[in-house]
This record gives structure tokens, sequence and C-alpha cells, in this order.
């Protein structure tokens, strides 16, 4: 089993969709947990962290679920901008190395 | 202020020739990070470096791989007799404090290595 599993995508969406992103982790002592955002043929980008209570920047909504490994993104009324390759990111306490999802791929279209 | 960078942007190789790739970190980073991404692939943790410690190379993929960081700064990744399998980007990365907690990884634009 991968450690980061995301789903597979492609995701292509009208704008002002509301989009979500699923991922799952193997590993029970991950303790933090990111989503970074790609663009094409660009270098990783923190889009933002994810807390146990859940936590929301703008349009962005992230929750994470201990119990059953799971974390998510949701996106409301997806703008054009949003288009890119959504990384779902896992790192333990005692570790330093970031474990990467192979990512989801996200078009929004006018 | 300036971000990570890295040299060269793109590089095309022949099989068997040694390349050296270049990272600099933001100033005052302390831990460095390579990693590589294949098409098709996510980022794979090839090595890390904070301060004077011993770097961790638990991630380099063949002896065929080695890296140093000069001075607590410039990084450089070293692949020798290249395979065409080598063919990927190499980011680099850099961070204020090296563990724990949610502090942030910064990427670098990331070296596109083609082995023909």
């Amino acid at each position: 089993r991968k450690e980061v599993e995301q789903d597979p995508g492609p995701f292509n969406v009208p704008e002002g969709a509301t989009v979500a992103f699923n991922c799952t982790y193997s590993n029970s002592a991950s303790q933090s947990f990111f989503w970074y955002r790609q663009d094409c043929r660009k270098e990783p980008k923190l889009l933002m962290s994810v807390y146990s209570s859940g936590n929301e920047d703008g349009r962005f909504t992230a929750q994470l679920n201990r119990a059953s490994q799971y974390i998510s993104l949701l996106i409301r009324d997806s703008k054009l901008s949003d288009s890119a390759t959504y990384l779902c990111v896992v790192k333990e306490s005692s570790n330093y190395k970031l474990t990467f999802g192979k990512g989801t791929l996200l078009t929004v279209n006018p | 202020g300036a971000g990570v960078s890295q040299s060269p942007s793109n590089k095309v190789t022949e099989k068997g020739k040694d390349v050296e790739l270049r990272c600099d970190p933001i100033s005052g980073h302390t831990a460095l990070y390579w990693y590589r991404q294949s098409l098709g692939q996510g980022l794979e943790f090839l090595i890390y470096f904070q301060g004077n410690s011993a770097p961790d190379k638990s991630g380099l993929p063949s002896d065929r791989f080695s890296a140093e960081r000069t001075g607590g700064s410039v990084s450089t990744l070293t692949i020798q007799r290249t395979q065409q399998e080598d063919s990927a980007v190499y980011l680099c990365a850099s961070s204020l404090v090296p563990s724990g907690g949610q502090e942030t990884q910064y990427f670098g634009p990331g070296t596109r290595l083609l082995v023909l």
C-alpha cells in the first residue's frame, strides 16, 4: 500500500463549482499534514497546513480524521486560477521528510 | 526576499556522463532537502542536511548519487554515470527549522534532467 494515496483524477469542473480532494495515509505515526499546490512545470508551494480541528482559509477548507487516517481539501466557488495539481503531504513528528501523494490534477473551465 | 534558487534549470546529458546540480537555499534556512519528481510519480525524498550534522542519505537511489553542502549554505547533488532512468525534475527545498511542527519547506524551481 502506498504511503499517501490520493484521488487519481483528473477533475474537470466549471467555474463556481465546489470540488473535494481526498487523501489517505498509511503511517499512523504521521503527525503533520499539508496540502501543496503545483502548477504545470513549477515547484510545489504550500497551500495550507491541516490541523486536527479542521481549518479554513477563504474558499479552502481542510479536514483531518486521524482515526480513519484521512485528509480532505474542499475548494468552494472554484476559479480558473485554481487549476493546478493538488498534492497531499504528510510528515512524522520525529522525521523531517515530507511524503507526497502523486497529486490530483484540477482543471477549472470557464 | 529571494527564494530557493537552482541551477541549471534544464540539463540534457548523455548516458554515462556525470552531472552536478546546484541549490542555493533561502538565507538563514538551516535545513536543506533534495527531492526527485519523475514523470507521473510523486515527489521522492533523496537527502537531507541540517547544520553540521551528518546528512540523512537514506533516500538516495544508488551509490551513483551523492550530495554535499558547503558552509551550511549551497548544496550540490552529483549523479555519476547517468542512466536514462535518472531523467526527472530534481527539486531542492529549505526550511528554517529542521523537524517537528508545521514549519514550511520552500521549494526551488527545480532542475529538469534529461539523460539521452
